[in-house]
């Protein structure tokens, strides 16, 4: 599975929209791109995935670059509780994956009133 | 309803003794992990099983044994506790390899 870069910490002021950014040069065509956030002392909890083409679901949008290099997760509007660590996350998926997920360090977030 | 739910929540226990967390999840899914957060946050794959199979073993130490009685179930029985296996248990599920995963609440394991 592809390493990827995130930035240790960002803020976000709450009702703004939040974009956190991953970079993952070494992605292989058939790995996707997932997002997971935990907030404090939780599971980690799935956001959204997606191969090349943009994504959007009912918690946030993922944009990825043509090049697929880098994507972007977005919270439309932060509220309070979206403060949590964020992680990107590449991941083969298919019969030769074992589905495990490989964590790094992940983006804390923390939205401010 | 809780998807995947762990027992104990917390668990405070002495060196060298034995414990066991419990695992259950309630989606029909097929597949299970555990997976261990140190102090430092680190999250990492500890055990997979597929169907009651161990199909992930990331060089745990053998005093971690997971057991798997059906495939809605993986429990993680810890021998002769040991100081560094101080962490958050975290149990996780999905269908085979393809869907996303579901994670339990965590179980927060203290070795004094």
């Amino acid at each position: 599975d592809a390493k990827t870069t995130q930035p240790t910490s960002m803020d976000c002021a709450e009702g703004r929209a939040a974009n956190l950014p991953c970079n993952h040069s070494t992605i292989s065509g058939n790995e996707y791109v997932y997002w997971y956030r935990q907030i404090h002392s939780q599971g980690p909890q799935y956001i959204i995935h997606g191969l090349k083409n943009n994504e959007t679901n009912e918690m946030a949008s993922l944009i990825i670059t043509e090049d697929r290099k880098s994507s972007t997760l977005i919270l439309p509007h932060a509220t309070l509780r979206d403060t949590a660590v964020y992680y990107c996350i590449v991941r083969l998926v298919g019969s030769s994956n074992t589905g495990k997920l490989i964590f790094g360090q992940g983006t804390t977030l923390q939205v401010k009133p | 309803d809780t998807a995947v739910s762990q027992t104990p929540k917390y668990l405070v226990t002495q060196m060298g003794n034995d414990k066991s967390i419990k695992c259950e999840q309630n989606l029909g899914h097929d597949t299970m992990y555990w997976y261990k957060q140190d102090s430092k946050k680190f999250l990492k794959i500890m055990f997979s099983y597929n169907n009651k199979e161990l199909i992930i073993n990331e060089t745990v130490p053998n005093r971690f044994s997971p057991k798997s009685p059906d495939k809605a179930h993986l429990n993680l029985h810890i021998n002769s506790l040991e100081l560094g296996d101080s962490a958050v248990y975290f149990c996780a599920s999905t269908q085979g390899a393809v869907t996303e995963a579901f994670f339990g609440q965590g179980t927060r394991l203290t070795v004094v």
